[in-house]
C-alpha cells in the first residue's frame, strides 16, 4: 500500500525559503525506475507541477520557478525534500507530493497523493 | 511547454444528465492525458489515464476519449456526489500541465 505525506512549517515570511519533506511508504526511491514529484495549488486556483527526482538522482523544475527551487533524495529512499527560496505571498498555496511515478521520459500521471499541506506566506 | 484548456469553466446540470467536460491542448500528441477529480479539502483522485482508461475503482459512468488536441471526459448520469471540480493534465513532455479546471455544479 503506498502512502506519502508531507510536512514542514504552514506559515513563512517573506523572503524566507520554505523545506518540505515527503515521507512515503510502499515503495522506494532506490528502486529503479522510480520517481516523486512536488506540485501545489493556490486556494481556489488549479495544479501546477513544480519538480520530479528520480531514483538514479535524474531532477526535473518547472521552468518558470526553477531559479528558486531545489529537490533532493535521502539515502534511505523514503523521503524527498523540496526547497522554495525567497518566498513570497504569492506562493501561498496547498503542497502536495506524488508518488510513486515510473521512468523519466515523460513525467506520468498521478495515483497517489499526500494529503497535501498548506503553507501560507505572510509576515 | 505545453497549454491545457479546459471547458466550459463552470457546467450546470440536474443529477442524471449527461456531463462533457473539454480539454484542449496547444500541441498535438496521442494519448497521454489524465483527468482527476477534486473535492473540497482533498487530495485530486485519478478518473482516467492514457486518455480513456478509467483508474481502478472508479465508476463505469466516468469515461474519457480524444486525441490530438481534442480530449473529454463524460459523466454518462451525474450523480450527487458528482458535483465538483475536474482537471486535465498531460504527461506526453516535460513540463507535465494542467488545465484550469471544469467546476460541476447543480
Amino acid at each position: 500500500q503506498v502512502t506519502l505525506k508531507e510536512s514542514g512549517p504552514t506559515l513563512v515570511k517573506p523572503t524566507q525559503s520554505l523545506t518540505l519533506t515527503c515521507t512515503f511508504s510502499g515503495f522506494s526511491l532506490t528502486t529503479s525506475g522510480m520517481g516523486v514529484s512536488w506540485l501545489r495549488q493556490p486556494p481556489g486556483k488549479a495544479l501546477e507541477w513544480l519538480a520530479f527526482v528520480s531514483w538514479n538522482d535524474d531532477k526535473r523544475y518547472s521552468p518558470s520557478l526553477s531559479s528558486r527551487l531545489r529537490i533532493t533524495k535521502d539515502t534511505s529512499g523514503n523521503q524527498v525534500v523540496l526547497t522554495l527560496t525567497d518566498m513570497d505571498p504569492g506562493d501561498t498555496a496547498t503542497y502536495f507530493c506524488v508518488g510513486p511515478l515510473f521512468g523519466i521520459r515523460r513525467p506520468g500521471y498521478y495515483a497517489h497523493w499526500g494529503q497535501g499541506i498548506l503553507v501560507t506566506v505572510s509576515s | 511547454e505545453i497549454v491545457m484548456t479546459q471547458s466550459p469553466a463552470t457546467l450546470s446540470l440536474s443529477p442524471g444528465e449527461r456531463a462533457t467536460l473539454s480539454c484542449r491542448s496547444s500541441e498535438s500528441f496521442s494519448h497521454r492525458v489524465a483527468w482527476y477529480q477534486q473535492k473540497p479539502g482533498q487530495a485530486p483522485r485519478v478518473l482516467i489515464y492514457d486518455a480513456s482508461a478509467r483508474a481502478a475503482g472508479i465508476p463505469s459512468r466516468f469515461s474519457g476519449s480524444g486525441s490530438g488536441t481534442e480530449f473529454t471526459l463524460t459523466i454518462t448520469s451525474v450523480q450527487s456526489e458528482d458535483f465538483t471540480i475536474y482537471y486535465c493534465q498531460q504527461y506526453e513532455n516535460w513540463p507535465p500541465s494542467f488545465g484550469q479546471g471544469t467546476k460541476l455544479e447543480i
